[in-house]
């Protein structure tokens, strides 16, 4: 069955630490793959998505991801958190129409 | 540009009751669609509008109908609320081009919704 998972429900990381949100799908061919952010009662804003090309995608926020074909992963990366990033987080794939994931909740530590 | 409304904010109804949650977009785009958010289940599609005239359920319609009013404007009514549609709602839109619907999709600002 076509899906999208974040195995991490919840995330913890101080201020200045590195981040990584995991994302897998599992399709029969390669999706549109998306990144968005959600902060607390707002709606969702892209951070960036792949289509083809580069597999190392640059986003708004200084977001990257990364496409990894073999691993079937899109995981979601940032060198240095800072604490407006405490948000969620979504994976979404887009095949014949878009699914999300659960979402990622990052909480960060000062 | 407003992007994406919704109105309203916030609402509560009773079980039984009926609502209409409004959208409207100002990006001029052809596809329009609506979201259920849910503790760790993520968005899950209700219904979409792949263009003005044209309506589709998605993941879980059961329960809501929908309207393109016209190209701006899309929404999603309740006829008899339960419980169960407690839940945070979200509408979209993007272009939806011949392989638009697969594009970035954007976002209001959702409607909380508690059903007692």
């Amino acid at each position: 069955a076509q899906s999208v998972t974040q195995p991490d429900i919840h995330i913890t990381v101080s201020e200045g630490a590195s981040l990584e949100l995991r994302c897998n799908y599992s399709y029969g061919a390669t999706p549109y793959l998306f990144w968005y952010v959600q902060s607390p009662g707002q709606g969702l804003q892209l951070l960036l998505k792949y289509f083809s090309g580069d597999t190392l995608v640059q986003g708004i926020k200084g977001f990257e991801a990364e496409f990894k074909r073999s691993q079937s992963s899109f995981n979601l990366r940032k060198p240095s958190v800072h604490w407006s990033d405490a948000a969620e987080y979504f994976c979404a794939v887009a095949f014949n129409d878009m699914r999300f994931g659960a979402g990622t909740r990052l909480t960060v530590k000062p | 540009n407003a992007g994406v409304t919704q109105t309203p904010k916030f609402q509560v109804l009773k079980t039984g009751q009926s609502m209409t949650l409004q959208c409207a977009q100002d990006m001029n785009h052809n596809s329009m669609y609506w979201y259920r958010q849910d503790p760790g289940m993520g968005l899950r599609l209700i219904y979409y509008s792949a263009s003005e005239g044209t309506t589709d359920k998605g993941e879980v319609p059961n329960g809501y109908n929908v309207s393109r009013l016209n190209k701006r404007e899309f929404s999603l009514r309740l006829e008899s609320a339960a419980p169960s549609q407690t839940s945070v709602y979200f509408c979209a839109s993007n272009e939806g081009s011949s392989s638009g619907r697969l594009n970035e999709q954007f976002f209001g600002p959702g409607t909380r919704l508690t059903v007692l």
